[in-house]
């Protein structure tokens, strides 16, 4: 169990598009969602965490009108980078946490590669 | 305010080597949750071990141990007989149980080079 889907893996995008990353948990519920940055070379920085059917609360020096985040049901959450710049430029992770689990329910996507160029 | 340190941030060792990678928390909390991850050059993160702070048993798994003391709030993680495919960057985090749906804290990593 707690398979999680994300997609796309790898995006190309021009400065200035927007990207959405979808993160989908294909066999559980998820409550809450976590998404996290991580530059090359560093750890997993939380960006923001979203409760379905709430709005996110971002972390501080998270642009929220530039990363939207989307939570509308319990098996799918998406993050949204808009007008994207080369500093957007990074390793996106969704991690979907079991509803009802407590510690035993952090699950994480495979992560998706932004570039913009 | 919890916080995870990896003071190594990278190592390398020649394969067959055991290894120890260092991990030190700070919490308030008197129940939280140990994690170690691995995460290969693919990116995605392998789950290792989660331990809770009342289970101070130290745990073997195959080449993998872990040796948890709270008396130093360290849990740290060795790697018997290191091979090639131990490459990686490998993280411990930590959860506060009584803080609901919280992230996990990441440490900072600590990139192993096995070389054979």
């Amino acid at each position: 169990g707690a398979v999680v889907s994300q997609h796309p893996s790898r995006v190309i995008c021009k400065s200035g598009t927007s990207v959405k990353i979808e993160c989908r948990s294909l066999d559980f519920q998820a409550t809450t969602m976590f998404w996290y940055r991580q530059f090359p070379k560093q750890s997993l920085m939380l960006m923001a965490t979203s409760n379905e059917g709430s709005k996110a609360t971002y972390e501080q020096g998270v642009e929220k009108d530039k990363f939207l985040i989307n939570h509308a049901s319990l098996t799918l959450s998406t993050l949204t980078v808009t007008s994207a710049h080369p500093e957007d430029s990074s390793f996106y992770i969704c991690s979907p946490k079991r509803t009802g689990t407590g510690a035993y329910g952090y699950t994480f996507g495979s992560g998706t590669r932004l570039t913009v160029v | 305010a919890q916080k995870v340190t990896q003071a190594q941030t990278e190592i390398s060792v020649v394969e067959k080597e055991d290894v120890t990678l260092d991990c030190v928390y700070e919490t308030r909390d008197t129940t939280y949750y140990l994690f170690w991850y691995k995460q290969p050059p693919s990116g995605e993160l392998v789950f290792l071990i989660r331990r809770n702070s009342f289970d101070e048993q130290n745990e073997i798994s195959g080449r993998y141990s872990w040796n948890f003391q709270k008396s130093t709030s360290s849990f740290n993680f060795t790697i018997t007989a290191s091979q090639v495919v131990d490459s990686a960057v490998y993280f411990c985090a930590l959860s506060e149980a009584s803080s609901g749906n919280t992230p996990l804290v990441f440490g900072k990593g600590t990139r192993l080079s096995v070389i054979a």
